[in-house]
């Protein structure tokens, strides 16, 4: 079974700082995905990649698969990004494994 | 454009009720699944389904049912509801079911079931 890693746990940041949320998992893969849990609860897919770099607004997420290790980014932070930040990453018949979340809290 | 519907958003049990957990997609996914997510752990997989009358395992299946009678709904049932079963549970769908492309889309999440068992 695939171990995923997530850091840190929990981050509290000022508006505008730059953001780096690290994932990193212990067997190869086939796809990584990112995905943003809101304070309602409710969990939206961000990024699904399994090489190279993907960008979406002020959202940047990388993986590097020789190190088993995945990078999201926020340029710009703003209080509506505070949520849960969760990696998940798949690849075999035993579904995806979850991290166990970031908690990013961005103070104005 | 609904996506993925779960109902009911809350359940309160008494251990050893049973009920049933829904979930209905738009979407025409191929793929959907059950996961609970529990405080200081991450979501886990209790059972999923590649299409229409074929479901399977996940990690924490015991318990729990499922049936994939349409490409649009999979319920999950709770046979005798336990205090340990107290979640909150998401169902997701996905675009592709082969076994090396299963995780390759992005998945779409339910906006989830609060289930508490006394």
């Amino acid at each position: 079974k695939n171990e995923v890693e997530q850091s840190p746990q929990n981050l509290t940041a000022q508006e505008g700082e730059f953001i780096t949320i690290n994932c990193s998992y212990s067997v190869g893969i086939s796809a990584l995905h990112w995905l943003q849990q809101h304070p309602g609860g409710g969990i939206v897919s961000l990024f699904m990649l399994s090489s190279g770099k993907k960008k979406h607004g002020r959202l940047i997420a990388t993986i590097n698969i020789q190190e088993k290790h995945s990078s999201l980014h926020i340029t710009a932070s703003h209080p509506r990004d505070s949520a849960v930040y969760i990696c998940a990453v798949g690849g075999g018949a035993d579904g995806l494994t979850f991290g166990k979340g970031t908690h990013l809290i961005i103070q104005p | 454009n609904a996506g993925v519907t779960q109902t009911p958003k809350f359940q309160v049990l008494k251990t050893g009720q049973s009920m049933t957990l829904q979930c209905a997609q738009d979407m025409n996914h191929e793929y959907m699944s059950w996961y609970r997510q529990d405080p200081g752990m991450g979501l886990r997989l209790i059972h999923y389904s590649v299409g229409a009358g074929i479901t399977d395992q996940g990690e924490v299946p015991n318990g729990y049912n499922v049936s994939r009678s349409t490409t649009e709904d999979f319920p999950l049932r709770l046979l005798s509801a336990a205090p340990s079963q107290t979640s909150v549970y998401f169902c997701a769908s996905s675009r592709n079911s082969g076994t090396a492309f299963r995780y390759n889309s992005p998945l779409h999440f339910g906006n989830g079931t609060r289930l508490t068992v006394t």
